[in-house]
């Protein structure tokens, strides 16, 4: 299994340009996780989907971030315009939603976010 | 109140000592635990999950659970200087469908 993938591994943009961050999840998994990790404030979930429908954006942190996700192999992340204080790590995740609870995360490796 | 803490650290131990890892968490409907590990410019890897009551081994590893009290705790015997990395807790809530809520990490240092 190629695992969680995610492009770009690091994107460097200057204040005010769009970033698009793409994520594809582990085949057959049916729940998908953003989060973002910085050194203040630790790891953070942004919104997950459950069957391709968002359940949770309440982390997102301002208008200027959208996700989503077309298709069960395919989401995105988007923030439109880009200020500095965007500058961290962005991780996806995928997990199969099993009866029971008893799922678990895999991360995809990141990218890594730089906004000057 | 956060829902899953952890002591920040760092945490040093010598090499071939046990270090222990804790955490606790605030839903009591809780009813999965995780241990990630994470490398400094990595992402983080799954390492134990624990769903009962008790200790679950898995080679050097050892996650402990106890729901009464609220807490998990990690135990990494005969630690070798490749444990040194940052250990997230995780716990998957009771009430929130599948989301899973993390702590902020216990940095730990194997120390040759």
């Amino acid at each position: 299994d190629a695992g969680v993938i995610q492009s770009p591994r690091h994107e460097v943009t200057e204040m005010g340009q769009e970033v698009t961050l793409r994520c594809k999840p582990i085949s057959g998994h049916n729940s998908l996780f953003w989060y973002r990790q910085t050194m203040m404030r630790g790891l953070e979930l942004l919104i997950y989907f459950n069957n391709n429908v968002p359940i949770d954006d309440s982390g997102m942190p301002e208008d200027r971030f959208s996700a989503k996700m077309p298709n069960a192999s395919f989401s995105t992340l988007k923030i439109q315009p880009s200020e500095p204080r965007d500058s961290a790590v962005y991780f996806c995740a995928s997990s199969f939603a099993a009866a029971g609870g008893r799922d678990t995360q895999y991360f995809g490796p990141g990218t890594r976010l730089t906004v000057l | 109140q956060k829902e899953v803490e952890q002591n920040s650290g760092p945490l040093s131990v010598p090499e071939g000592a046990i270090a222990s890892l804790n955490c606790t968490y605030s839903d009591r409907g809780s009813q999965s635990f995780f241990w990630y590990r994470q490398y400094s410019g990595k992402s983080p890897e799954l390492i134990m999950s624990i769903y009962s009551n008790g200790d679950k081994e898995d080679g050097r590893f050892t996650a402990q659970l106890n729901k009464a009290s609220q807490y998990v705790s990690l135990l990494i015997r005969d630690s070798q200087p490749s444990d040194s990395a940052t250990y997230l807790c995780a716990v998957k809530t009771g009430n929130t469908g599948n989301q899973f809520y993390f702590g902020t990490g216990t940095s730990l240092t194997v120390i040759p």
